[in-house]
């Protein structure tokens, strides 16, 4: 089955900055990428996704890149704030399945 | 508009149990997933139904994890017997369709094994 690498697992940014998180997956037939953020004690949220016809999209701070030869995809979020601490999951889906990455905790510090 | 709704939000049992979670999807959507999701391995698919039926049974999960789908509306995650290691937060989420579409998490259970 697919298989998802998500790195880092850790990740601590200044306020302001950018941080960036990136996925890795096997499958080529995989066609769809969320992105989910999970604030503690709240269920995942998606926040951000591509599809397989597009190499970048943006919503406001957040960018998702994707390259389909490389079988890799990133989320960065720019000007990070506060808000943006959370645990983010990437996601591989095809043929229906979907395959998370372990997560990433973002810690943003003021 | 209700989202996905899991009971109970917590749930302690001795090992050697039988716990029971119960997921409600949202209204219309046709497949239903059950996660388990720990620090270590992260979101790990349990089950996965399509119109209510299993589509995935993610094997490593088979022999202790049953789970079912009633009706289009209700689904239920047996744990027999339960274990320690079981101790994790149980997920449930829905779509219209598959992995391609935005899935909706409940708030999940969160099951401690003694």
């Amino acid at each position: 089955g697919e298989q998802v690498e998500q790195l880092p697992s850790i990740l601590r940014v200044q306020e302001g900055s950018s941080a960036s998180i990136n996925c890795s997956y096997e499958d080529s037939a995989s066609n769809y990428f969320p992105w989910y953020k999970q604030e503690p004690g709240e269920n995942p949220k998606l926040i951000i996704d591509i599809r397989s016809n597009m190499e970048r999209k943006q919503i406001q701070e957040l960018i998702v890149l994707l390259d389909k030869k490389a079988k890799r995809f990133s989320l960065h979020i720019t000007d990070t704030q506060p808000g943006d601490s959370a645990m983010y999951f990437c996601a591989a889906s095809g043929n229906e399945k979907i395959t998370f990455g372990a997560g990433t905790k973002l810690t943003i510090k003021p | 508009d209700a989202g996905v709704t899991q009971t109970p939000r917590h749930e302690v049992a001795e090992k050697g149990q039988t716990i029971i979670l119960k997921c409600e999807p949202v209204s219309g959507h046709n497949d239903l997933f059950w996660y388990r999701q720990t620090k270590i391995q992260g979101l790990e698919l349990l089950s996965y139904f399509r119109s209510k039926s299993l589509m995935e049974d993610g094997g490593a999960f088979k022999d202790r994890f049953k789970a079912e789908m009633l009706n289009s509306s209700f689904s239920t995650l047996k744990i027999q017997p339960t274990e320690p290691k079981d101790s994790a937060v149980y997920l449930c989420a829905s779509s219209l369709r598959g992995g391609s579409y935005e899935q909706y998490f409940g708030p999940g259970t969160r099951l401690t094994v003694l």
